[in-house]
């Protein structure tokens, strides 16, 4: 059985740019959730894909977007890259809209 | 006031030790209760989950649930070096996207 997968590992990007960050979900499962981790908190929630479609929506700014595709992999993009946005953005899967969602090793972004 | 609070610690105990990490919630909407294990660096790793009211064991952890409380612990049996982690708790919504809301994790070391 395949975990969830990320990519890239790390990133570093200049403040403006754009973004895209990639999930493939766990072998089985059809949701993807992404989240936000800045140092010395909990991860903060995004949103999630559902059937290729949003299924809710955290708070954040519409320049976080994303994509899901019919393998169910998924992608966020950020527009317009701040400096509060560097953290560490971590994808969960989770079977159907069931309750425990697993992560994978996330992804670091750095903007400077 | 935040949803899920944790005490951000260290919580030190020492080997051998039980260890009793505590978190409690606002939203009494909130089904279901888990816990994640982070290691410095790493993403999270879902080590329980519970749902109803009562005690939950799987080896040498216990989840337990007190929902007229809004009172979710996690205890570690004869704690060991590898345990020395930080551990989130996260409440399940339903709805808006079927979110885990997260505290911000105690840190905890267990020491020789």
């Amino acid at each position: 059985e395949t975990g969830v997968t990320q990519s890239p590992t790390h990133l570093i990007k200049t403040r403006g740019q754009q973004v895209t960050l990639r999930c493939s979900s766990q072998s089985g499962h059809n949701t993807v959730s992404w989240y936000q981790q800045a140092l010395g908190q909990g991860p903060q929630f995004i949103f999630q894909y559902y059937r290729e479609e949003e299924n809710g929506r955290g708070n954040f700014p519409p320049r976080f977007s994303g994509l899901q595709f019919p393998n169910y992999s998924s992608e966020l993009n950020v527009n317009a890259l701040e400096l509060d946005d560097s953290a560490l953005y971590l994808c969960a899967s989770s079977v159907g809209l069931s309750y425990e969602q697993y992560f994978g090793p996330g992804t670091r972004l750095t903007v400077t | 006031q935040k949803e899920v609070e944790q005490n951000s610690g260290p919580l030190s105990v020492p080997e051998g030790a039980i260890a009793s990490l505590n978190c409690t919630y606002s939203d009494r909407g909130s089904q279901s209760f888990f816990w994640y294990r982070q290691y410095s660096g790493k993403s999270p790793e879902l080590i329980m989950s519970i749902y109803s009211n009562g005690d939950k064991e799987d080896g040498r952890f216990t989840a337990q649930l007190n929902k007229a409380s809004q009172y979710v612990s996690l205890l570690i049996r004869d704690s060991q070096p590898s345990d020395s982690a930080t551990y989130l708790c996260a409440a399940y919504h339903e709805g808006g996207g079927n979110k885990l809301t997260f505290g911000t994790g105690t840190q905890l070391k267990v020491e020789l």
